[in-house]
């Protein structure tokens, strides 16, 4: 099976603006949760979706944003970038998001914000 | 709440030497514990599970980690170090709806 596949892999934009990345899951698996990873703060959860309804937030403010279409992949949304959103954006996927599947995990997509 | 304390944010090990990451949890129920490992510029790729089936748990690349209970830890070990090893550890407690929460990571390195 190919894996969770993320699209970019790299981005650069100036603050103000607004940027959409792409995760593909496993095929079949049904829950795509996005994750951010920054130096200072580690790897923090954002949202989780689930046959295209989001069930679990983190604690990110609302320029944050994703959905999840009818074959499973995802995208999120951040609106009117910070230099403080640049970081890496990694996105996993599972089959029914359950706190006891593992996880598998894209190879991120790398914002940078100037 | 659940919470994962990863007490080493460094280690240094010499190459065939014994690997020994540390971590502790908290969980007002029963745990599920994962290892991922993070090799520079790549993304996170699962070491090892904890799901209540075996206390000690075996992971890939020789890699295994104890479920203690009565002192809250998932210490992640290995007993002897190879130079592809030197990596990021996590310590990962799983949540309930796809939230992951994440220790602080462990920087492995591995000298000559």
């Amino acid at each position: 099976k190919a894996g969770v596949t993320q699209t970019p892999r790299y981005l650069i934009k100036t603050r103000g603006q607004q940027v959409t990345l792409s995760c593909s899951p496993i095929s079949g698996h049904r829950s795509v949760s996005w994750y951010q990873q920054t130096p200072g703060q580690g790897l923090q959860f954002l949202f989780e979706y689930f046959s295209e309804t989001q069930r679990n937030k983190g604690n990110f403010p609302g320029r944050f944003s994703g959905r999840q279409f009818s074959n499973s992949r995802s995208e999120m949304n951040v609106s009117t970038l910070e230099l403080g959103d640049s970081a890496l954006y990694l996105c996993a996927s599972s089959i029914a998001g359950d706190g006891w599947e593992t996880q598998y995990f894209g190879p991120g997509t790398r914002l940078l914000v100037l | 709440a659940q919470s994962v304390t990863q007490l080493d944010s460094h280690v240094s090990v010499s190459e065939g030497t014994p690997v020994l990451l540390r971590c502790n949890y908290s969980s007002s129920y029963s745990p599920s514990l994962f290892w991922y490992v993070q090799h520079p510029n790549k993304g996170l790729q699962l070491l090892l599970k904890y799901t209540s089936a075996a206390t000690l748990v075996k992971g890939i690349n020789g890699f295994e980690a104890e479920f203690k209970k009565s002192e809250t830890s998932f210490h992640l070990t290995k007993p002897s170090a190879h130079m592809s090893d030197a990596a990021e550890y996590f310590c990962v407690h799983g949540g309930s709806q796809g939230n992951l929460i994440f220790g602080k990571g462990t920087k492995l390195s591995v000298k000559p």
